[in-house]
């Protein structure tokens, strides 16, 4: 079945740390994607990334970056040099062949100045 | 571009009762969903359309929620009645179609208070 875990519900740093988001999957498909998105207090969600199974190198965007290690069933995302503005709940998400997407509880990240 | 519209924003009503939300996906987005969030948690996929067909509605409530696309654009989603369960935030998201490396845009969400 698939199944995404975010195992930290709450983090809370000050600005300027650094900060990373976990995020474990179960799937059982052979082809999957995995994303990250992001929900700030207005509630519409933003997507940040998308990554497909077949691709494990890490990304870095600016301030994020994102480690997926297949062999842990892992997909971290983490931010550089937090803001304020980073303050928002974060969700991690896997999805199939059909773009059914399963997605986790979600952490949310308060980042206190 | 113009992103995913939805209305209302909020609603509040009793148990019960009806309720209908609307949604406009981006324009030429072939496939389009339902997603139900309780508070504290991730959303779930309540309905996926692909155009005006039905492409998974495994997890929808079929004894009272319904929805329909019915010229492959907007989209209604309808509760009757609503129950204490039921209220949550209900979001609409459109994708080019439904291949999983197409990124969903989300709506704003509509939040539905059921007392």
């Amino acid at each position: 079945a698939q199944k995404v875990t975010q195992a930290q519900t709450e983090i809370s740093v000050v600005e300027k740390e650094d900060v990373t988001l976990d995020c474990v999957y179960e799937t059982r498909d052979t082809t999957y994607y995995l994303f990250w998105y992001k929900q700030p207090p207005s509630g519409e969600l933003v997507f940040l990334i998308r990554r497909n199974s077949f691709d494990e190198q890490n990304e870095i965007s600016g301030r994020y970056s994102w480690n997926f290690q297949k062999s842990t069933s892992s997909f971290n995302f983490t931010i550089t040099a937090s803001q304020v503005v980073d303050s928002a709940v974060y969700f991690c998400a896997e999805g199939g062949a059909t773009n059914k997407l399963i997605f986790g509880t979600g952490t949310l990240l308060a980042v206190q100045p | 571009e113009a992103g995913v519209a939805q209305s209302p924003r909020y609603k509040i009503i009793e148990k019960r009762q009806s309720v209908a939300f609307w949604c406009n996906p981006i324009s030429g987005h072939a496939t389009l969903y339902w997603y139900q969030q309780i508070l504290g948690q991730g959303p779930k996929l309540l309905i996926q359309f692909q155009n005006n067909g039905v492409v998974d509605d495994s997890q929808l409530p079929k004894d009272r929620f319904s929805a329909e696309r019915l010229k492959g654009v907007d989209s209604t989603l309808k509760i009757q009645p609503a129950k204490l369960e039921d209220s949550a935030v209900y979001l609409c998201a459109s994708s080019l179609d439904r291949l999983s490396y197409n990124e969903q845009f989300f709506g704003p969400g509509t939040r539905l208070t059921v007392l």
